[in-house]
C-alpha cells in the first residue's frame, strides 16, 4: 500500500504489561511521527524522529514510553507497565524533509486503539 | 506556547447547505501554517486544506475554503453544499515554519450532516 500502516488496529492489554505498537511509513518519507489521541481530544505529540534518531522526544509522557526507529523506516512504540490512563489512540504520520520547505505535510495512518484493562 | 482552541464540540448541516467550523489560535509567531484536518470513523487524519500565514489571500480546494484573519487569529473553515460524506471530526491544527514536528491540534469539531 501506498500509505501509512500501523498494527495492530487494536489492542487490549492488562494493567502491567508491556506493549508494542508498529508504524510503517510511506516509503521514502525520512520523518516519522507518533501522537496520542485521547478521548474527545485532538492528537498530542509525542516524538519526532529524523531517519534513525530520535530529533524530537519532547512530547513523551514518562519513561515508560519508549520509541524506535533502527533503520529509518518501520517505527515501533513501546510501552512498559501500562496504565489505564494509557488508553487512547496512537497514531503515526510520516512526511518527507525537503531542505528549505516548512510545509511537508504530515501523512497520517489509520492508528491503534490501545485499551488497557 | 501555542495553543489552538476550537469552541464548537458538535455541529450539524444539511446536506447541500453550508457550514462554517470556527477554530482560534496564540502565537507570538508571525510566520506559521495553519491546517484543518479531516478525521472520520476509520481515524485516518486527512488534511483538507492548509493556509500560510504570510499569504494573505484565503485557501481553497474545491468546496472547503477558509477565512484567515492573522490580527484575530482566526482560521474557520467553510464547507459548501455539504456532503453525507463530509460527516466526521475536523481538527484545526497549527505548526511553526521552523518545526517541522511541533504541531498543535485543537480538540475538533464533530460535523453531522443530516440528509
Amino acid at each position: 500500500g501506498a500509505g501509512v500502516s500501523q498494527t495492530p488496529s487494536n489492542k487490549v492489554t492488562e494493567k502491567g504489561k508491556y506493549v508494542e505498537l508498529r508504524c510503517d511509513p510511506i516509503s521514502g518519507h525520512t520523518a516519522l511521527y507518533w501522537y496520542r489521541q485521547s478521548l474527545g481530544q485532538g492528537p498530542e505529540f509525542l516524538i519526532y524522529f529524523q531517519g534513525t534518531g530520535a530529533a524530537d522526544d519532547s512530547g513523551l509522557p514518562n519513561d515508560r514510553f519508549f520509541a524506535v526507529r533502527p533503520e529509518g523506516s518501520v517505527s515501533t512504540l513501546k510501552i512498559q507497565r501500562t496504565e489505564r490512563g494509557d488508553s487512547a489512540v496512537y497514531l503515526c504520520a510520516s512526511s518527507l524533509t525537503l531542505r528549505g520547505q516548512g510545509q511537508n505535510e504530515q501523512f497520517f495512518g489509520p492508528g491503534t486503539r490501545l485499551t488497557v484493562l | 506556547a501555542q495553543t489552538v482552541t476550537q469552541s464548537q464540540p458538535e455541529m450539524s448541516v444539511q446536506e447541500a447547505e453550508t457550514v462554517t467550523l470556527s477554530c482560534t489560535y496564540d502565537t507570538s509567531e508571525s510566520d506559521y501554517y495553519l491546517f484543518w484536518y479531516k478525521q472520520p470513523p476509520s481515524r485516518q487524519m486527512i488534511l483538507v486544506i492548509r493556509q500560510e500565514a504570510y499569504k494573505q489571500q484565503n485557501a481553497t480546494e474545491n468546496r472547503f475554503s477558509v477565512n484567515f484573519q492573522k490580527a484575530a487569529k482566526s482560521f474557520s473553515l467553510k464547507i459548501s453544499d455539504s456532503q453525507l460524506g463530509d460527516a466526521a471530526m475536523y481538527f484545526c491544527a497549527y505548526r511553526t515554519t521552523y518545526n517541522n514536528n511541533d504541531m498543535r491540534f485543537g480538540a475538533g469539531t464533530r460535523l453531522t450532516v443530516k440528509p
